[in-house]
């Protein structure tokens, strides 16, 4: 059973609509939290990286939130637009260099 | 512009065939990451090297092996090709924060490997 889940594993929204996705981990312990953004065939690029002791942070339109008690973060996207259309992947990062990768949500932003 | 670059970016080959894939990192980073990523699948982390010394192995077959050269460049070879081979191959390199945690991660643009 992989360490991350995200959910959906897909989703589609109108221009302009807001949406969130989920991430929910069981890996300890926890050092950080990564949204990473994967345009399709092209190298993953990341979006934000939240330590155990933040519970949120922002890179423009997008929002991450973090809930190490309940093990659970959200990227939260304000206004979508086109270019948000991607993979959006989530990354657990334990302490030391071990990195637990989630399969994606999958987004299409449509006019 | 990650500042990882990665050759060749296209590779058709044939099915028991061995190919070589090369990652140069982002300037300063230390540590190497090698990823697999087959169609509409998730990134398969395979192995990475810090210092040219490898770090950590993941879900890599006996087929394939990779190195870190002195000069911090690093290879990916794989051999004996099947079809299920085919896939994106990705590096991506980061530097090591305090504690030896691992840095942001930086990913090259990719090898697209097809055997036919």
């Amino acid at each position: 059973k992989n360490q991350v889940e995200q959910s959906p594993q897909s989703l589609i929204i109108l221009e302009g609509k807001n949406c969130t996705l989920q991430c929910n981990y069981t890996v300890s312990p926890f050092s950080n939290l990564r949204w990473y953004k994967q345009d399709t065939g092209r190298g993953p690029v990341s979006l934000t990286i939240m330590t155990f002791s933040e519970n949120t942070k922002s890179n423009g339109r997008y929002t991450a939130t973090l809930d190490a008690d309940t093990k659970q973060s959200s990227l939260h996207i304000t206004a979508s637009q086109l270019s948000d259309s991607a993979s959006y992947i989530c990354v657990v990062s334990l302490s030391g260099y071990a990195l637990n990768f989630g399969k994606g949500t999958s987004l299409l932003v449509t006019p | 512009d990650s500042g990882v670059t990665q050759t060749p970016k296209h590779l058709i080959t044939a099915t028991g065939q061995r190919v070589t894939l090369r990652c140069s990192p982002r300037s300063g980073d230390l540590s190497v990451y090698w990823y697999q990523q087959s169609l509409d699948q998730g990134l398969q982390f395979l192995i990475q090297y810090y210092n040219g010394e490898e770090r950590a192995k993941g879900n890599i077959l006996e087929r394939f092996s990779a190195q870190q050269f002195p000069d911090l460049h690093s290879e990916l070879n794989l051999s004996s090709l099947e079809l299920g081979d085919s896939a994106l191959y990705f590096c991506a390199s980061s530097a090591l924060l305090a504690g030896g945690a691992t840095g942001e991660l930086f990913f090259g643009e990719g090898s697209r490997l097809t055997v036919l």
